[in-house]
């Protein structure tokens, strides 16, 4: 399976900028796609095929990359930001997940 | 506006089956691609399964001997069941709408998720 190496936690200040990245161990070609989980909510997605960004969703939000290496950018960050970030690839067989990027909003 | 909704137990003994149903409202099931998502207690997420507008199902291979994605369409509601649970079982269930392009596919809308416990 194709695993996803998310870093486990960043701490930003309302304002600045915020860089979740995403490492397939192997190409996902831009079949990359990143969600926002709040605490007790259902995730939502934010970005698909590696830089859409899904309708409604802020345009704070941004994604780049392809291959193996995918990033999720916020900028500026605000207080509601406060979640657990997962990126998804669906180029290979299982579809799967990275462990997730908690942000904290200091 | 699309929503879905999980429902069944949420308690099960070990070795019986799991079975939860995802009730679709303002869309129809006969479109798109409908999958079945969990997460498990430290929030490892896993994909496990899909059942296309057609009825064609797509499973991971995990998952291949032990589950079966189902749908009834005049109810707009697809179904998971998931044999021989064992305690490795008991995540967050989450149904999920699949849009798609002609080659990538991708979990646009969730449910609100059901927490499913496997314990005697």
């Amino acid at each position: 399976d194709t695993v996803l190496t998310q870093s486990p936690a960043l701490a930003v200040s309302p304002g600045e900028r915020v860089t979740i990245s995403c490492r397939a161990s192997e190409s996902v070609s831009t079949l990359m796609h990143w969600y926002q989980q709040k605490p007790g909510q259902q995730p939502t997605l934010l970005i698909y095929l590696a830089s859409n960004l899904e309708s409604g969703v802020p345009a704070r939000f941004s994604g780049s990359g392809s291959g193996t290496d995918f990033t999720l950018t916020i900028d500026p960050v605000e207080a509601d930001d406060t979640a657990t970030y997962y990126c998804q690839q669906s180029w290979n067989d299982p579809f799967t997940f990275g462990s997730g990027t908690k942000l904290e909003i200091k | 506006e699309v929503q879905l909704q999980e429902s069944g137990p949420g308690l099960v003994k070990p070795s019986q089956s799991l079975s939860l149903t995802c009730s679709v409202t303002g869309y129809s099931i006969t479109s798109n691609y409908w999958g079945w998502i969990r997460k498990f207690p430290g929030n490892k997420m896993e994909w496990m399964g899909y059942i296309s507008y057609s009825g064609s199902t797509s499973y991971n291979p995990s998952l291949k001997s032990r589950i079966s994605i189902t749908r009834d369409t005049s109810k707009n509601q697809f179904f998971l069941q998931l044999n021989s649970v064992t305690t490795e079982d008991t995540a967050t269930y989450y149904c999920a709408r699949m849009d798609f392009t002609i080659a990538a596919i991708w979990f646009a809308y969730w449910g609100q998720g059901t927490l499913v416990t496997v314990s005697s």
